[in-house]
């Protein structure tokens, strides 16, 4: 099945850019999405792109897909105190179910 | 439009004990999922129906029973509760015609 890997932790100043990435196993992976839990919370979702795109920009996100590398990565410009949360990327295949698959998240904590 | 809603929000149970989480959603949508989530596990999919009388099994369903008699109702059952079932559960629905999934803020479970 399909594998979805990110690394545990993220620690940035305030201002400055996150990145947060991901790879995943199944290159037929259709849907690819970022989600945001923030602290005793569910999950959002923040954004989400398309195989057939390579990058997708909402205000202060930006998303690139490197197909090749099955490589998915999110960056939030100058970050803020209340951004840190733990994000989650998940992809899923084409079909019907759209069923995701979940990486074990990223916590990103933001210094002042 | 209260979305997806989850109780009780915390449980503590002995081993051996049964209990039923709730799960419920007025957004008349007809996917929905059961996820756990655990310390640097991110979420796993227990067991999933995308309609009515209509249930699938996800990648951890052991000991856990659903099922799905309304299109806004979907229980998940624990028969006989174990310590390594302690974990935060959630809910997600999704329309059949959408990319997102709306989670439920989710039940802390404590099995002692």
């Amino acid at each position: 099945g399909e594998d979805v890997e990110q690394s545990l932790f993220l620690s940035v100043r305030e201002g400055d850019s996150s990145v947060i990435n991901c790879t995943y196993t199944d290159s037929s992976s259709t849907y690819l999405y970022w989600y945001k839990q923030e602290p005793g919370a569910g999950l959002q979702l923040l954004t989400y792109i398309f195989s057939n795109m390579d990058m997708k920009q909402d205000q202060r996100l930006t998303v690139l897909l490197n197909k090749k590398d099955k490589h998915l990565s999110l960056r939030i410009a100058d970050t803020q105190t209340g951004d840190s949360a733990i994000y989650f990327c998940a992809v899923s295949p084409p079909g019907g179910s759209y069923i995701p698959t979940f990486g074990r998240g990223t916590s990103l904590i933001v210094h002042p | 439009n209260a979305g997806v809603t989850q109780t009780p929000k915390f449980q503590v149970l002995k081993t051996g004990q049964s209990m039923t989480l709730q799960c419920a959603q007025d957004m008349n949508h007809e996917y929905m999922s059961w996820y756990r989530q655990d310390p640097g596990m991110g979420l796993r999919l227990i067991h999933y129906s995308v309609g009515a009388g209509i249930t699938d099994q996800g990648e951890v369903p052991n000991g856990y029973n659903v099922s799905r008699s309304t299109t806004e109702d979907f229980p998940l059952r624990l028969l006989s509760a174990a310590p390594s079932q302690t974990s935060v559960y959630f809910c997600a629905s999704r329309s059949s015609g959408d990319y997102e999934q709306y989670f439920g803020p989710g039940t802390r479970l404590t099995v002692t």
